[in-house]
């Protein structure tokens, strides 16, 4: 296993178009995170799965952000009507336990113009 | 909002020094851990201390933990320039998910 995979790495979309993003984790991690991290900042948390139940989702996910992880295996996140405020680095990461450490995978980096 | 606070902001030193950073939290932890970041790059695990521990070692990298001071601080010894990288530290919580600083970046100058 080559660790935590993220697709595309980099994506530049028009304002109000819809994009996704996919992430593939460590296989044997049932964990799975989304986070967001801007320029100059810490990563800040999204949402969390637990093979394919979402646990938790952030108050910054908003009504156009959505993500799944259909059959606890790769998750996708969705950003509709996207606004320039949403140009960020957007990290998957997976862990196999409850508070171990992160693998993180590479990131998408999404630019709004 | 973000759990830890590193501190200084931005350190540069030269090859051969040590690099010290502090991270300082806010709530009652389970564990602390380091993560180094590389330009543009994901995040990659360095180091985790448990709430019970006081000190952790790992090849060039010394952690402390001071819960009654809610701080920990990551000393990298005998710097190299591919040290060069932006540092978090990531605290878990009672709601059992990492939260990060806004990071130290360091500069190891050849």
């Amino acid at each position: 296993d080559t660790g935590v995979s993220q697709n595309p790495r980099h994506k530049i979309t028009k304002r109000g178009q819809n994009v996704t993003f996919r992430c593939d984790p460590i296989s044997e991690h049932n964990r799975l995170y989304w986070y967001r991290q801007t320029l100059g900042q810490g990563p800040e948390f999204l949402t969390y799965f637990q093979n394919e139940a979402q646990l938790e989702k952030s108050r910054l996910l908003s009504d156009r952000f959505s993500a799944e992880r259909p059959k606890g295996s790769f998750s996708t996140l969705e950003i509709q009507r996207t606004e320039q405020g949403d140009s960020a680095m957007y990290l998957c990461a997976s862990s196999l336990e409850l508070l171990y450490g992160y693998t993180f995978g590479s990131g998408t980096r999404l630019t709004v113009v | 909002s973000q759990q830890g606070e590193e501190d200084p902001q931005a350190l540069s030193i030269q090859e051969g020094e040590n690099a010290t950073m502090n991270c300082s939290y806010k709530t009652s932890i389970n564990n602390l851990q380091w993560y180094r970041q590389n330009s543009g790059r994901g995040l990659v695990h360095l180091i985790l201390i448990r709430s019970n521990e006081r000190e952790k070692h790992s090849g060039r990298l010394r952690v402390t933990l001071d819960t009654s001071k809610k701080s920990s601080s990551l000393l990298i010894t005998a710097s190299r320039a591919a040290d060069t990288a932006s540092y978090f530290c990531a605290t878990y919580s009672n709601d059992y998910k990492l939260s990060f600083g806004a990071g130290t970046t360091v500069t190891v100058r050849a």
